[in-house]
């Protein structure tokens, strides 16, 4: 069975503060691993899809990094507008592509 | 480009009540999937379509829940008769069926059971 874990489940920065969020996986043949970005009250946004071990993906602020069990966003001098819930998924390998989502890491920027 | 519509945004229903979700997907995705969240979890996928078939339901409470995708396009999922457990945000998604896997999500619909 497809596992995500993430990590922590709650952090706290100040505006500038750089930090790494953390989703550990167990998956039988990783076909893709997702980043997701929710707002309260809206659906998940995707950010970044990652599919081999090294690989590096970058978006403004944010950086995300794959390895063969876990996978880090990177938030680099974050703002008070990055603050979000962020969800991690993986696809297995197969026909079905279904996402298995970790429960997320709620990020919290003080100003 | 369209993204995933969903509707109605809020239901508040009793328990034991019916209640159904619409969900129009992306132009030309083929997979369609529905997912339930949880305050405070990540989202559950109840079941996936690909095109108007049922690829997994595995996980959908087949005594209660229900979904149809008519002719590849819109899908609706009813719960009938609702728990209070059943309180939850029911998201839609969809992709396509090409090299780029990504599914994209609507607002979701936030169900109260009381």
């Amino acid at each position: 069975e497809d596992q995500v874990t993430q990590s922590p489940e709650a952090l706290r920065l100040q505006e500038g503060e750089s930090s790494s969020l953390n989703c550990s996986y167990t998956v039988s043949g990783l076909r893709g691993l997702f980043w997701y970005r929710q707002d309260p009250g809206k659906g998940p946004e995707f950010l970044f899809t990652l599919y081999s071990a090294g690989e590096e993906k970058e978006k403004e602020r944010l950086k995300a990094t794959l390895t063969k069990k876990e996978s880090f966003l990177h938030i680099t001098a974050p703002k008070p507008e990055d603050s979000a819930t962020y969800l991690c998924a993986v696809q297995a390998s197969g026909s079905a592509r279904q996402l298995t989502f970790g429960s997320g890491t709620q990020l919290t920027v003080l100003p | 480009e369209a993204g995933v519509a969903q509707s109605p945004r809020y239901k508040i229903i009793e328990k034991r009540q019916s209640v159904a979700f619409w969900c129009n997907p992306i132009s030309g995705h083929a997979t369609l999937y529905w997912y339930q969240q949880i305050l405070g979890q990540g989202p559950k996928l109840l079941i996936q379509f690909q095109n108007n078939g049922v690829v997994d339901d595995s996980q959908l409470p087949k005594d209660r829940f229900s979904a149809e995708r008519l002719k590849g396009v819109d899908s609706t999922l009813k719960i009938q008769p609702a728990k209070l457990e059943d309180s939850a945000v029911y998201l839609c998604a969809s992709s396509s069926t090409g090299a780029l896997t990504e599914a994209f999500f609507g607002q979701g619909t936030r169900l109260t059971v009381v």
